[in-house]
């Protein structure tokens, strides 16, 4: 009953390196996502996948690319990473974009750049 | 464009005691709404939504939630708090009208129920 997992959990960057995280969902969901929180903003928006080769730029897109690899496997990409990408990392799916969908989230990746 | 309002960043209740968690929002259309909470390390669960029908949703662990389109308001409610309810509370909206997109969600309201 795994639902989303997402890799890696935690994380230590330093300024201009980049790395991966990954994200699986095993509930044949056709929309993914990536949303990152912090303190005091609640969650916000990065990047979406309505389905299966379509990626599209959310509230903060900057610094991140993402890749959907098939229908399961959703990545972000920091390409230099930045200390305001300290944050927790959440990814998510649904069936689909309706809006009657309910989403349902990873148990997060903390990730700090120094 | 939509949004949501969570006015409290933090609220206090004590054990037994009924516990509301207020939300707002702002839409074009008719909204769906949704609860999520968020336990400390983990990821966000969904508690409930209301779609459409009825005003008062039931959802997990004993929690309601109130629809009001006149006050644009969907707080959160729970006739008597336990400890283990302590947690961040997310309301997030989604308006119709604007197409298939992502949940927008609210700041987060903490909840800390005391013994």
């Amino acid at each position: 009953n795994a639902g989303v997992t997402q890799t890696p959990k935690f994380q230590v960057l330093k300024t201009g390196q980049s790395m991966t995280l990954q994200c699986a969902q095993d509930m044949n969901h056709n929309s993914m996502y990536w949303y990152r929180q912090d303190p005091g903003m609640g969650l916000r928006l990065i990047y979406y996948s309505a389905s299966e080769g379509t990626t599209d730029k959310g509230e903060v897109p900057n610094g991140y690319n993402v890749s959907r690899l098939n229908k399961r496997e959703f990545s972000l990409r920091l390409e230099s990473a930045a200390p305001s990408q300290t944050s927790v990392y959440f990814c998510a799916s649904s069936e689909a974009l309706s809006p009657v969908d309910t989403i349902y989230f990873g148990e997060g990746s903390w990730l700090t750049v120094v | 464009a939509q949004s949501v309002a969570q006015p409290e960043d933090q609220v206090n209740v004590a054990e037994g005691n009924p516990l509301t968690v207020k939300c707002t929002y702002s839409v074009s259309g008719n909204p769906y709404l949704f609860w999520y909470v968020q336990y400390p390390n983990r990821g966000l669960q969904f508690l409930l939504k209301y779609i459409t029908g009825d005003n008062l949703v039931k959802g997990s662990y004993g929690f309601e939630a109130e629809f009001n389109k006149s006050q644009t308001s969907f707080h959160l409610k729970k006739p008597s708090a336990l400890v283990s309810d302590s947690a961040l509370y997310f309301c997030a909206v989604r308006d119709p009208p604007s197409g298939n997109t992502p949940l927008v969600f609210g700041k987060g309201t903490r909840l800390s129920v005391i013994a």
